[in-house]
């Protein structure tokens, strides 16, 4: 069955540095998420992708975080400039957005991002 | 606002028990309804779906899930459980006739199973 990968699958970064997430959603999917689960918490959406824009984004994902799909395969998430609370597992998520089709987001094994 | 309710934070039962996980949501239209388990230091893994049709749903080892629209819920039942069982639950939802829209997480159930 085909699979969302992500990686790293772990990411230890000094406050204030840049971070890029990395995620290949699978290939024929349109649709494009980024979640995240601060240790203990629930899990809260970011934001989603389509058609080379974001579609909806929350309160979360403010100016310091951008996401992109720099060519056909991958989709990154970008932190400017990390703090201490955006220590979080960060899932990456597809889905074929098809109507009627009854095929859930598919969900990556996420990346643990660590910020010292 | 859409929101995904867990009453129980913590379960606890022996192994052969019966479970059963609360999960409530406040949605005005159609909802698609999942059940994700979280084993400790792993990903995301989909229990089961509902997006339309037969409101008894059964997933992955041994769980089901029943959609009753009057009371708003989508309760998670596991006759016997093991061991093995024991993880954090998350009841989520999203809107549409599509796997398009944003999916909202319950706060999780953590389940513990007395070997």
């Amino acid at each position: 069955e085909p699979e969302v990968t992500q990686t790293p699958s772990h990411q230890v970064t000094q406050m204030g540095q840049e971070v890029i997430l990395r995620c290949v959603p699978i290939s024929n999917h349109l649709y494009f998420y980024w979640y995240r689960q601060i240790l203990g918490q629930k899990v809260e959406f970011l934001v989603s992708f389509y058609n080379n824009e974001i579609s909806e984004k929350s309160e979360i994902f403010d100016d310091q975080f951008s996401v992109e799909r720099p060519d056909g395969s991958n989709f990154t998430l970008k932190i400017r400039s990390t703090k201490l609370e955006d220590s979080a597992m960060y899932f990456c998520a597809s889905s074929d957005g098809q109507l009627y089709s009854n095929q859930p987001q598919h969900f990556g094994d996420g990346t643990r991002l660590s910020i010292l | 606002a859409q929101s995904v309710s867990q009453h129980n934070h913590h379960v606890i039962l022996s192994e052969a028990a019966s479970l059963e996980l609360g999960c409530n949501y406040s949605y005005g239209g159609t909802v698609n309804l999942f059940w994700y388990v979280q084993y400790p230091g792993q990903h995301l893994q989909l229990l089961l779906k509902y997006f339309s049709g037969d409101p008894l749903v059964k997933g992955i080892k041994g769980f089901e899930a029943e959609f009753i629209k009057s009371k708003f819920s989508f309760n998670l039942r596991k006759p016997s459980v093991q061991w093995s069982d024991t993880a954090e639950y998350f009841c989520a939802a999203s809107t549409g006739y599509s796997s398009a829209s944003k999916i909202i997480f319950g706060s999780g159930t953590r389940l513990s199973i007395r070997p």
